[in-house]
């Protein structure tokens, strides 16, 4: 069973700081990784892709992927009110290029404090 | 960013009643799914399909069905809705690339109530 783990939270932070969410996945062939936003109420949205060691910077939110250690995490710099979301770590596993299936982690619920 | 339209967006209906949840999406995507998500709960996957006259059931056993007869329309249908049915459902589609798979996008889901 491939897994996906993410602390469920919530994780509070205030305005302006730096919001740190992490992710880690059981099956060591994932290729490809991916955050998405989900407000109450509503559906996931897209905020960051990640195929490749390293960080990936996208104006105020920063990727980050480590393979060897199936440890991917999101950072959120500058934290603003309008940041409190679910947030839910996705990977797919597919190495072969057959398998077009998603695993979701269980999301961890992010609040920013005015 | 992916065209995805889900109707309706919101359901009530009776028990018993046969329900088809609508799925477009405008961008040619090949691959189209329907997730599951009960409020402040997980997604489950509970259909998907990688092209015309190709569905295969998800994670999640569901007494829905679904088809797939042109790339983009991928409707779900429950025969005889039950309360058990009351839930969000959330549509989403994804392209074939080079470079590494593609993300999913999500329509903004259909929450339907069964009463």
């Amino acid at each position: 069973q491939k897994e996906v783990e993410q602390n469920s939270g919530p994780l509070s932070v205030p305005e302006g700081a730096i919001a740190s969410l992490n992710c880690t996945y059981s099956d060591r062939v994932s290729q490809s990784f991916f955050w998405y936003r989900q407000y109450s109420g509503k559906s996931p949205e897209l905020i960051m892709s990640i195929y490749s060691n390293g960080d990936k910077e996208d104006g105020r939110f920063t990727a980050q992927l480590n393979k060897a250690s199936q440890y991917v995490s999101l950072l959120i710099r500058d934290s603003q009110p309008s940041d409190s979301a679910t947030y839910l770590c996705a990977v797919n596993h597919d190495s072969g290029g057959s398998n077009y299936k998603l695993t979701f982690g269980k999301g961890t619920l992010l609040t920013v404090n005015p | 960013e992916a065209d995805i339209y889900q109707t309706p967006r919101y359901l009530v209906i009776g028990t018993g009643k046969k329900i088809t949840l609508e799925c477009s999406q405008t961008m040619g995507h090949d691959k189209m799914y329907w997730y599951q998500q009960d409020p402040g709960m997980e997604l489950h996957l509970i259909h998907y399909s990688y092209g015309v006259n190709s569905t295969e059931k998800g994670d999640l056993s569901s007494e829905s069905t679904v088809s797939r007869i042109r790339t983009e329309h991928f409707p779900l249908t429950l025969e005889s809705a039950r309360p058990s049915h009351t839930s969000q459902y959330l549509c989403a589609s994804s392209e074939s690339r080079q470079g590494g798979y593609q993300p999913q996008h999500f329509g903004d889901g259909t929450r339907l109530s069964i009463l």
